[in-house]
């Protein structure tokens, strides 16, 4: 089964505009994972933000944490045509070593 | 670091036959993840070795699959009398040695299995 839940399901934009992703989860977690997988391919690790943090960058991108409401949101900033790919959460539960749970995950598409 | 590896990257077989997919993992790392993606959905974890010992294993992986990861090493994922529902993304990750609970997985660009 599926934890998180993102949404929305696809999303389209113009490059240079910003893209809201939102994550909702059911569990506990120790730390919430955003990944990207372009087309048939693997999936690429962006950012983690542990449980005790609310708010973490890197480079265009930004994610929050709310704890409390169970919810993640990745932000992309001035998006490109190569950020066209599919975008996940993944939650880690607070059990050593366990697996990551995914949501179905965010299709975002960006046209020049 | 030539990252995590997976080969075949696509294997098309008739249903009922056998398949083994392998995995690489990045060289130091311990701990290593299958997971299984359909279309339009993500990643459901399969199983997770610690170096050689299977430590968890998902009520997905139903009695026709098994995996290994002899030295703890590379691994391997089986598959018998493979069915049409077995059709999917087999991804492999791998995560450090370091035992900072939590730390990012990285993913192989994952084996597409088609049984026709």
């Amino acid at each position: 089964s599926q934890q998180g839940e993102e949404d929305p399901q696809a999303l389209s934009i113009q490059e240079g505009e910003n893209a809201t992703m939102n994550c909702s989860y059911k569990t506990s977690i120790n730390n919430l994972q955003w990944y990207r997988q372009n087309s048939g391919r693997g999936l690429v690790h962006l950012i983690l933000i542990r449980s005790n943090e609310r708010e973490k960058h890197s480079g265009r991108l930004r994610v929050t944490l709310d704890t409390s409401k169970k919810s993640s949101s990745l932000l992309i900033t001035a998006s490109r045509a190569a950020d066209t790919a599919s975008y996940f959460c993944a939650t880690d539960p607070n059990q050593a070593g366990t697996a990551l749970i995914f949501g179905k995950g965010t299709t975002l598409s960006v046209s020049s | 670091d030539t990252g995590v590896s997976q080969d075949p990257r696509h294997k098309i077989t008739k249903r009922g036959q056998n398949v083994t997919f392998r995995c690489d993992p990045i060289s130091e790392h311990n701990r290593l993840y299958w997971y299984r993606q359909t279309l339009g959905q993500g990643p459901e974890f399969l199983t997770y070795f610690q170096n050689e010992a299977q430590l968890e294993k998902s009520r997905l992986l139903s009695d026709r699959f098994s995996a290994e990861r002899p030295k703890g090493s590379f691994s391997t994922l089986e598959i018998q009398r493979t069915e049409q529902g077995d059709s999917a993304m087999y991804l492999c990750a791998s995560a450090s040695r370091v035992a900072v609970h939590g730390d990012e997985q990285f993913f192989g660009p994952g084996t597409r299995l088609t049984v026709l």
